[in-house]
């Protein structure tokens, strides 16, 4: 079945920094990928839609340019935060659109910022 | 905006009964509603996708019905086991079709 691989699946970096979040689709080409983040015992909350040769289009609330997005290929999406703060810690998980409406996620990647 | 709740946080029963999880929307009726397991720290795994033209689908021990009146999806696994132990989380396409959001999902604990 279809396969979305996120790296790293954890992370911990400094105040201040900036990390990177990959997000690949293994076995098919996805020209739609969305960034999500969860907040323990919280729902999944839409952070932005990543379209393949375009910009991203942000859910309202989210800073596009703390949390910068790029979809360079039908296989890859990145997420960067930048100039993290404590409370960007959480858990963030991608996703790709696979056949029909069928969504496919990510293992998600653990975020800590100290 | 779309409301989606799922009715309870935390639902307990024996292993072998039938679990049934209850999802309501509150405005626009989705073309589509999906419904996912996520285990701790993991990302959440498809399960069931059903159309709004659809009242009912199932897979193996699962059975979603999609009451687009009541605003209302029932997610059943019958002869539940202790491995059902998961969150199920509830998703519909977002008004513009374009992403999916998700409810806050009820924790299913089965025990032997």
């Amino acid at each position: 079945g279809a396969v979305v691989s996120q790296h790293p699946s954890w992370v911990i970096c400094k105040s201040g920094t900036s990390v990177k979040i990959e997000c690949r689709s293994l076995d098919f080409q996805a020209t739609t990928m969305f960034w999500y983040r969860q907040f323990p015992k919280q729902s999944l909350m839409l952070m932005a839609t990543s379209n393949e040769g375009s910009k991203a289009t942000y859910e309202q609330g989210v800073e596009k340019d703390k949390f910068l997005i790029n979809h360079a290929s039908l296989t890859l999406s990145t997420l960067t935060v930048t100039s993290a703060h404590p409370e960007d810690s959480s858990f963030y998980i991608c996703s790709a659109r696979g056949t029909g409406n069928t969504i496919y996620f990510g293992e998600g990647s653990w975020l800590t910022v100290v | 905006s779309q409301k989606i709740e799922q009715n309870s946080e935390a639902l307990n029963i024996q292993e072998g009964k039938t679990a049934t999880l209850t999802c309501n929307y509150t405005n626009y009726s989705p073309a589509y509603l999906q419904w996912y397991r996520q285990d701790p720290g993991r990302g959440p795994v498809f399960l069931l996708l059903i159309r709004e033209n659809e009242k009912e689908k199932r897979k193996e021990r699962l059975k979603v019905t999609f009451d687009t009146t009541l605003k209302q999806s029932l997610f059943h696994i019958t002869a539940s086991q202790p491995a059902d132990s998961a969150t199920y989380l509830c998703a519909l396409n977002n008004q513009a079709g374009t992403a999916l959001i998700f409810g806050k999902g009820t924790t299913l604990s089965v025990s032997s």
